[in-house]
């Protein structure tokens, strides 16, 4: 069974600064998606990028960046220039269209605090 | 962009009664939307998979005669959560996939369920 792993509970960055959030994940396809999620306080999930597998070019969507590493099964997230909008829940998720589980896994996610 | 609509955001009930949540896709149709579980500080539960047209593939450990679903049409799901209990007092979220497209799932703002 997929699983995502994020080991990191919670991270604290200086505005301005720059962060790196971890996420592993575990799966015998080859072929699947990934996505880093943002929840702020609000709760609404937002959507901050996503990775097709195939593509071996790390997505990246203005101060967000990701990379993507296939054969070690790792996909972190960058946040360059932290704002303090960027506080909130980070979620980590895995998605094998198609598949078995054509639904997203979640990992545990990581809480992001932005210090002034 | 696509945009899911769920209600109400936030409601209160008595124990022992049902409440109804919806989740609607508002410009566009969607086959199949998922709800979700979330307690504070934790990532999202899968609960089910709702297909239109067709009974809801409900996960490991929930309880189909607690949580109906119904997706009676491409933009319309509903969860009703019947004879509530204050064990059942969470964040719910749904997720709406657009049919025939291979694109991730947009999201609901969610709803606060108390039950007092």
């Amino acid at each position: 069974a997929q699983t995502v792993t994020q080991s990191q509970p919670e991270m604290s960055v200086q505005e301005a600064e720059t962060v790196t959030l971890s996420c592993t994940y575990d799966t015998s396809e080859s072929d699947y998606y990934l996505f880093w999620y943002k929840q702020p306080p609000s709760r609404q999930m937002i959507l901050v990028i996503r990775q097709e597998a195939y593509k071996q070019q790390n997505a990246t969507e203005n101060r967000f960046s990701v990379n993507f590493q296939k054969a070690a099964k790792s996909f972190s997230l960058k946040i360059s220039d932290s704002q303090l909008g960027d506080a909130a829940m980070y979620f980590c998720a895995y998605l094998n269209y198609g598949g078995a589980t054509n639904k997203l896994i979640f990992g545990t996610g990581t809480l992001l605090a932005v210090q002034p | 962009g696509a945009v899911v609509s769920q209600h109400p955001s936030w409601v209160i009930c008595k124990s022992g009664t049902s409440v109804k949540i919806e989740c609607r896709s508002l410009d566009f149709q969607a086959t199949t939307m998922f709800w979700y579980r979330q307690f504070p500080k934790q990532s999202l539960m899968l609960m089910a998979t709702s297909n239109e047209g067709s009974k809801a593939t409900y996960e490991q450990g929930v309880e189909k005669d607690k949580f109906l679903i119904n997706h009676a049409s491409l933009t319309l799901s509903t969860l009703t959560v019947t004879s509530a209990h204050p064990e059942d007092s969470s964040f719910y979220i749904c997720s709406a996939r657009p049919s025939h497209a291979n694109t991730e799932a947009f999201f609901g703002q969610g709803t606060r369920l108390t039950v007092v």
